[in-house]
């Protein structure tokens, strides 16, 4: 069966780096658009960045371009979530899904990141 | 704001039939862009609910049902069960944008 396990959520102060990771089991990784998304304490969900199944087309919220960079190594079925100066602002459980424009069918339980000082 | 309007709250009593709007505009829903729904139950992650407008996924019950006319969409939800209250969550694609986008989010209370 699909699953998504994402890692690497934690507390961090402002300005620092985290790097999330998401480990995809039970379908051809390879074969798939993949995204993030965010969501605040009590708030919605936010697209936050997504890559086509080779990595040729990346897509990232404004809220975030230029300081996240998305990955893949379809090698490993992974999906990475470097994010750097970090803010406050930033503070949500981070889900992996699978797909992007389209729906998004199976998503991870979610990482926590914390940004305080 | 987002670009997708949902109302941040819907209530129904057990057994009642409840819908939730999700309304968009001639960039997104209008264009003929599909529009998917996700169930998100206390405390866990998002589930897809609807998918293409109306289409259920394996083992998602009948009495949700999904619909799109215009620039807007609605999730029905029938025979109201303690269960169902979550958060309902809209998605589509908006060209001007060229990002998917999610409503805001509402709320059902199941009385």
């Amino acid at each position: 069966q699909v699953q998504l396990v994402e890692s690497g959520g934690g507390l961090v102060k402002p300005g620092g780096s985290l790097r999330l990771s998401c480990a995809a089991s039970g379908f051809t990784f390879s074969d798939y658009y993949m995204s993030w998304i965010r969501q605040a304490p009590g708030k919605g969900l936010e697209w936050v960045s997504y890559i086509s199944s080779s990595g040729s087309t990346i897509y990232y919220a404004d809220s975030v371009k230029g300081r996240f960079t998305i990955s893949r190594d379809n090698a490993k079925n992974s999906l990475y979530l470097q994010m750097n100066s970090l803010r406050a602002e930033d503070t949500a459980v981070y889900y992996c899904a699978r797909g992007a424009v389209a729906r998004l069918d199976y998503w991870g339980q979610g990482t926590l990141v914390t940004v305080s000082s | 704001q987002s670009v997708l309007t949902q109302p941040p709250s819907v209530s129904g009593a057990p057994g009642q039939r409840v819908t939730i709007s999700c309304t968009g505009s001639s960039s997104n829903i209008g264009a003929g862009y599909d529009v998917h729904w996700y169930q998100q139950l206390p405390g866990t992650a998002p589930k897809l609910l609807i998918y293409g407008n109306s289409n259920r996924p394996s083992g998602v019950p009948d009495r949700f049902s999904g619909s799109k006319s215009g620039t807007s969409a609605s999730l029905a939800i029938t025979g109201l069960q303690a269960e169902d209250e979550a958060d309902y969550y809209c998605q589509s694609y908006d060209s001007s944008l060229s990002a998917s986008v999610f409503g805001g989010g509402t709320k059902l209370t199941v009385l």
